[in-house]
């Protein structure tokens, strides 16, 4: 079946420093979310990349979709003590249900 | 975003009760729920897929008798873990979305704990 791999797994940042996660799928898919979940909290949707190539910015935030559609990332420059917390990325295939990654837990030391 | 309400947010039963989670979206008709289980610092593992009017879609591993999905409307979905075990002690979560190939609102999810 479809396999989400997300790496890292853990980092641990300075704040200011940037941070980055990578998702890769093991079959091409339609569409990639993003979802952050707080500690305690629920998954919250960032954001979905659906065209080959596409980069979509979110003021610190910067999403990519890879060319073959089966890889993607997730970009903090300057990262803050608020963007602590799990990143998902969710890759749908032609299933129609989205396969989640392990996700990449985020702490920032102020 | 859409809402999409859980409840309840926490629960705790005997081993061999059973019990209701219910998940409502608020501000939308949700064609598709999704019934996730959440382990400590894991990843959401997608259990059943339930569309309105139909029997869900379980996956590979998921004993469809033991967590029992219903969705009745186009509003509401549960989810009723029976006779459940300590290990069936969990975070579950649901989540919802309104037509297909788009983004999917998460509940609040709901801690179980089977003592």
């Amino acid at each position: 079946g479809q396999q989400v791999m997300q790496i890292p797994q853990y980092q641990h940042v300075q704040e200011g420093e940037d941070f980055t996660t990578y998702c890769n799928s093991s079959t091409t898919l339609s569409n990639i979310q993003w979802y952050k979940q707080r500690p305690g909290g629920h998954p919250v949707f960032l954001i979905q990349l659906v065209k080959s190539g596409e980069v979509k910015k979110q003021k610190r935030l910067t999403f990519q979709f890879g060319e073959a559609k089966k890889n993607s990332s997730l970009h903090i420059t300057a990262t803050q003590t608020t963007d602590v917390g799990t990143y998902f990325c969710a890759g749908l295939a032609n299933a129609g249900k989205s396969t989640f990654g392990d996700g990449t837990t985020l702490t920032v030391k102020p | 975003g859409a809402v999409v309400s859980q409840h309840p947010s926490r629960v705790i039963c005997k081993s061999g009760t059973s019990v209701k989670i219910e998940c409502r979206s608020l501000d939308f008709q949700a064609t598709t729920m999704f019934w996730y289980r959440q382990f400590p610092k894991k990843s959401l593992m997608l259990m059943a897929t339930s569309n309105e009017g139909s029997k869900a879609t379980y996956e590979q591993g998921v004993e469809k008798d033991k967590f029992l999905i219903n969705h009745a409307s186009l509003t509401l979905s549960t989810l009723t873990v029976t006779s459940a075990h300590p290990e069936d002690s969990s975070f579950y979560i649901c989540s919802a979305r309104q037509e297909p190939n788009t983004e999917a609102f998460f509940g609040q999810g709901t801690r179980l704990t089977v003592v």
